[in-house]
């Protein structure tokens, strides 16, 4: 099946700062979400996204399809943002199954005042 | 006028109980999911189901069973609970495979003791 990879695995800022996650794919895909899972555990939408560039307000995202990447941007990060980022994919393929997620391990994100 | 809602939160019991966990979305979408995500926050599908198919990914053992009453509704039926099935366990919705933009619910934690 497809592969999903999110790098970094671990990350620590401080409040203010920017960055940049990552998410590889392994084939071409129909569907591409990102997803914040807060503190309590909520899975929460962020973008859906399986080509070009998305913004909402601090976050946005660029997917390039035809080079099977996805990068997420966080900018002036606050405490709030903390949390765990989840890659999802819907991989091309007709058959059974085509339109399940397949998750990526996630970035552990962590804001510190 | 929560969009996707799952009860109960929490759900602690023994071993070899059967129980079951309801998901309910208000979207009109035409197609539900569960996933499992385990203790190290993996993300797994575990199926997929529309008015149409049924789509249940191959590790699932069949101690699961989804049932889905209305177009609404996907609950999960477990049998003979083992202690491995302790997972948080989310219902999703998407309006059709041609718009798979999926809203997750809050999750059930489920404890085998």
């Amino acid at each position: 099946g497809i592969q999903v990879e999110q790098s970094p695995p671990d990350l620590i800022l401080q409040e203010g700062a920017n960055s940049t996650l990552r998410c590889n794919f392994s084939d071409s895909v129909n569907n591409l979400q990102w997803f914040h899972q807060n503190p309590w555990g909520q899975l929460i939408n962020l973008f859906y996204i399986p080509s070009g560039t998305k913004q909402n307000g601090r976050l946005s995202a660029t997917t390039v399809a035809t080079e099977r990447y996805s990068l997420l941007y966080i900018s002036s990060s606050q405490t709030t943002d903390s949390g765990v980022y989840f890659c999802a994919v819907e991989p091309r393929y007709s058959g059974a199954g085509s339109y399940q997620l397949t998750f990526g391990k996630g970035t552990k994100l962590s804001v510190i005042p | 006028d929560t969009a996707v809602s799952q009860t109960p939160k929490y759900l602690v019991t023994q071993m070899g109980n059967d129980k079951s966990i309801k998901c309910e979305q208000n979207l009109g979408h035409d197609t539900m999911y569960w996933y499992k995500q385990d203790s190290k926050k993996f993300l797994k599908i575990m199926f997929s189901y529309n008015n149409k198919e049924l789509i249940i990914n191959e590790t699932v053992p069949n101690r699961f069973s989804p049932k889905s009453p209305d177009k609404a509704h996907l609950n999960l039926h477990i049998n003979s609970l083992e202690l491995g099935d302790s997972a948080v366990y989310f219902c999703a919705s998407s309006q059709d495979p041609s718009d798979n933009e999926q809203y997750f619910g809050p999750g059930t934690r489920l404890t085998v003791t």
